[in-house]
Formats: structure tokens, C-alpha cells, sequence
């Protein structure tokens, strides 16, 4: 069964830069991933797809700051220079077999 | 662009349906998958279905986890390219924010989900 797993808290400072994990199950780790955020009161915004070699292909508008990476299993979400507006949930979504998303990360921005 | 504008919130009984609809613009909508997603409160993200706007109504237009298998369906009028999601016999725990998305691969359902409609709320309350 394909399941991501994300850390529920992660905290960073303003201005400094955070990276958020998405493991993905045993035996799917060649699966892409996708990120998307969710503001307070807001629906999810789609950030971008990253791909098990590291590669990423971002949505429209997102700024400069949002990048992704991978490491085996492990795909990733970094925020540079970290602003009071990246306070927000984030969720990984794969495809493949079945939609499956993480539970999500809250971010929290000190 | 690509937008996708969901119908208001809705209250609804106990045992009630409801509708929810999608309407899509900025792009061919029979080209591309529409998926629906809730969100209890306080809670993540849950798939629901998904439906092929070019094929809905014949075998394989639509599919639906199986937790919804009997109480949900995704209908689409092409005419107006919006999509519905209807979901009958509520219950109290469907009381959640339902979401449609747009798969950003054209002619599947497996996919990332590149855009994303603002929300309906639904609740259900005797």
C-alpha cells in the first residue's frame, strides 16, 4: 500500500530556511510527489512536483523560494528566507496506484 | 488562466444529499481529469473520486474510493464545463470542506493536482 509519511510540527525562524520531508513507502521509492500548500482559511495551492531524481517543476507563480529534492524515499520541500505568509500546512500527494496524500506538516514560523 | 469556481456553502440534515458543483474555465474541460477531496475539520486532506469529463456516464468515467462506493456520484454537463459531486445519506462526520482539483496531466487520473477550487463547506446538523 502506497503511504507517505510527513512530520505533523515543524518550526523555523523568520528569514531562515526550513525543509519539510515526505517519506514515501517501502517499495515505491521511485514515485514522484507533489507539494501543496494551505494557508489558514484557505484551500490548497499546488507549489510543485518533484520527481525521485531530485528534479522539480513548480506552479505558476510560486516564488524563487520554493525548491524540492530527493533522497530515496525522501522527498523534500525547502523554504529559504522564510516569511510570516509560509505559516501554513503542507501536504505531499502521489499518484500512481491511487491519490494518496500525507497527513501534513503545520509550519510555524518564529 | 486556468480557475475553478465551486458552488456555497451548504447545511444539510441527516440523511440528506447534497451536490456540490465545479465550473471550470481557461481550458478545454473534457481534457482533463476533475478529482474531489475533502477536509474535515481540523484534519487532512481525503481523496474521494475521481471523473473524466470526456467520458462520465459510460463505464470507467468515474471512479470513487471505496468508502464512498454507494453514497457518492460525479456527474459533469459539458455544455457549461462544470463538474458535481453529490453525495447522499449524510451523516454528522461528512461535515467537511469538499474540494474539486484539476489532474495537470491531460486524459488520466493519476496525476498531481495543479489547481485547485476554493472549497465548499458542508455541514450537516440536525
Amino acid at each position: 500500500q502506497l503511504v507517505l509519511t510527513q512530520s505533523p510540527f515543524v518550526s523555523a525562524s523568520l528569514g531562515a530556511s526550513v525543509k519539510l520531508t515526505c517519506t514515501v513507502s517501502s517499495g515505491h521509492s521511485s514515485y514522484a510527489i507533489a507539494w501543496h500548500q494551505q494557508q489558514p482559511e484557505k484551500g490548497p495551492r499546488y507549489l510543485m512536483k518533484v520527481n525521485s531524481d531530485g528534479s522539480h517543476s513548480k506552479g505558476d507563480g510560486i516564488p524563487d523560494r520554493f525548491s524540492g529534492s530527493s533522497s530515496g524515499a525522501e522527498r523534500y520541500l525547502i523554504i529559504s528566507s522564510l516569511q510570516s505568509e509560509d505559516e501554513a500546512d503542507y501536504y505531499c500527494q502521489t499518484w500512481g496506484i491511487d491519490i494518496a496524500f500525507g497527513g501534513g506538516t503545520k509550519l510555524t514560523v518564529l | 488562466q486556468v480557475q475553478l469556481v465551486q458552488s456555497g456553502a451548504e447545511v444539510k440534515k441527516p440523511g440528506a444529499s447534497v451536490k456540490v458543483s465545479c465550473k471550470a474555465s481557461g481550458y478545454t474541460f473534457t481534457g482533463y481529469y476533475i478529482q474531489w477531496v475533502r477536509q474535515a475539520p481540523g484534519q487532512g486532506l481525503e481523496w474521494m473520486g475521481w471523473i473524466n469529463p470526456n467520458t462520465a456516464g459510460t463505464p470507467g468515467g468515474t471512479f470513487h474510493a471505496h468508502k464512498f462506493q454507494d453514497r457518492v456520484a460525479m456527474t459533469r454537463d459539458t455544455s457549461i464545463s462544470t463538474a458535481y459531486m453529490e453525495l447522499s445519506r449524510l451523516k454528522s462526520d461528512d461535515t467537511a470542506v469538499y474540494y474539486c482539483a484539476r489532474v495537470g496531466i491531460g486524459g488520466t487520473s493519476q496525476g498531481w493536482f495543479d489547481y485547485w477550487g476554493q472549497g465548499t463547506l458542508v455541514t450537516v446538523s440536525s
